[in-house]
């Protein structure tokens, strides 16, 4: 059975950092293509970054760029997302998402997110 | 990267069908075959329920069905039943590795 668990995060000031964590199982990790996307109370659903299997292809939405890291470790079956100079508008429950194989990153699977709440 | 455009809302009665919009540009819908449908209920993750226009996952009834024309891709949802209540989401590839979402649109089964 394929689950994702993210964890990692919680309540953060303004300007401050965070690194959410997804770790992956039932799967072979190293084969599948990941994403963020994040989900604001009561708002829609936005993409926030993408990974290729070998790391080699990294994208991210304008919104986050430059601030937000997306990475993985096929080696602990887990990826990652840091987040620097958050602002409150970053304040949304974070999902991990698998790529399906089929063309244009169909999301198969996905976790139940964590929530991240940028207050001071 | 702006959002794709979807009615904020629809609704139907059990057994009928209802079709929902995703009108996006020729840089995402109207430029690949790759628009994926989600459904979404209260609390819970999002589950895929169509992908490259038309294709349906394993275990997704075939009263969900997907197609596209020019920048617009549509859900047409036969046989509505209660449980088809919920938010459903379009997304396209927009190149690069990059998505897009819809804006959602509430499907309420009246």
């Amino acid at each position: 059975e394929v689950q994702l668990v993210e964890s990692g995060g919680g309540l953060v000031q303004p300007g401050r950092s965070l690194r959410l964590s997804c770790a992956a199982s039932g799967f072979t990790f190293g084969d599948y293509a990941m994403h963020w996307v994040r989900q604001a109370p009561g708002k829609g659903l936005e993409w926030v970054a993408s990974i290729s299997w070998n790391s080699g292809r990294l994208a991210y939405a304008d919104s986050v760029k430059g601030r937000f890291t997306i990475s993985r470790d096929n080696a602990k079956n887990s990826l990652y997302l840091q987040m620097n100079s958050l602002r409150p508008e970053d304040t949304a429950l974070y999902y991990c998402a698998k790529a399906s194989p089929g063309l244009g990153h169909p999301l198969d699977y996905w976790g139940q997110g964590t929530l991240v709440t940028v207050s001071s | 990267q702006s959002a794709l455009t979807q009615p904020p809302s629809a609704s139907g009665s059990p057994g009928q069908s209802i079709t929902i919009s995703c009108t996006g540009t020729s840089s995402d819908v109207g430029g690949y075959n790759y628009v994926s449908w989600y459904q979404q209920h209260p609390g819970k993750a999002p589950k895929l329920m169509i992908y490259e226009v038309s294709k349906r996952p394993s275990g997704v009834p075939d009263r969900f069905s997907g197609s596209k024309s020019g920048n617009t891709a549509s859900l047409t949802v036969s046989g509505l039943q209660a449980e088809d209540e919920a938010d459903y989401y379009c997304t396209s590839y927009a190149g690069s590795d990059n998505l897009v979402f819809g804006g959602g649109t509430k499907l309420t089964v009246l």
